[in-house]
């Protein structure tokens, strides 16, 4: 079946460090990509998304770019602000597993000051 | 913009008792999804509906049930309630469009607690 792996966390940064976290992904067919974030207390919200290979999904300063030849799709931020401390999903849509999402485990963000 | 509404916010419950988790999506969305988020967990999708019809279903305990209604808003019901039952409630819909069909917009959630 379709599965996603997340770097392990948490991952704690200072204000303005470069992020990175990876994220992997096992599944046939063609499916579609997404980062989704959730701030303390809050629900899930839809960060980027690639649909197809080579394809750059970017918002609010992060990107990710969906790069079939090693199934990953790792996000990225140039400058992180403590605003960005979260829960960062990675998640699959399609493969075998049509209409339901299959999550990374999620990777606990902080930015401090 | 418009997004997904989902009601209760909080709900407090005892051993045994019933639940109804209502979710409303957004105007044009004819998709809705359940997910449940344990304490630290990823969501774990429950079940779907397209146009009414359950389309796909996942580790559903047979205590629950839900359903789609004409005005495509949906609700969970949930029944002789655990202790275990206690976590986040979501509900997602996705649009009709091609090419979009994909993204889930997520609501709020329900945070459930049983007592």
């Amino acid at each position: 079946g379709d599965s996603v792996t997340q770097m392990e966390g948490p991952v704690t940064l200072s204000e303005e460090a470069f992020l990175t976290i990876n994220c992997t992904y096992t599944a046939t067919g063609y499916p579609s990509l997404f980062w989704y974030v959730q701030y303390p207390g809050e629900g899930l919200q839809l960060l980027l998304k690639a649909t197809k290979a080579d394809d750059k999904g970017s918002n609010k300063g992060f990107e990710a770019t969906y790069r079939k030849e090693t199934t990953s799709f790792h996000l990225e931020k140039g400058s992180v602000q403590v605003s960005d401390s979260a829960v960062y999903f990675c998640v699959l849509a399609g493969g075998t597993s049509y209409g339901k999402l299959t999550f990374g485990q999620g990777t606990i963000l902080t930015v401090h000051p | 913009a418009a997004g997904v509404i989902q009601s209760p916010r909080h709900l407090i419950k005892e051993k045994r008792e019933t639940a109804t988790l209502k979710c409303y999506p957004i105007p044009r969305h004819d998709t809705v999804y359940w997910y449940q988020q344990g304490p630290g967990q990823d969501p774990q999708f429950l079940i779907s509906f397209y146009e009414k019809m359950q389309s796909d279903k996942g580790s559903i305990p047979d205590r629950f049930s839900a359903q789609q209604f004409s005005d495509y808003h949906s609700e969970l019901n949930m029944s002789s309630l655990e202790l275990g039952d206690s976590a986040l409630y979501f509900c997602a819909s996705s649009p009709t469009e091609r090419g979009d069909r994909e993204t889930q917009y997520f609501g709020p959630g329900t945070r459930l607690l049983v007592l």
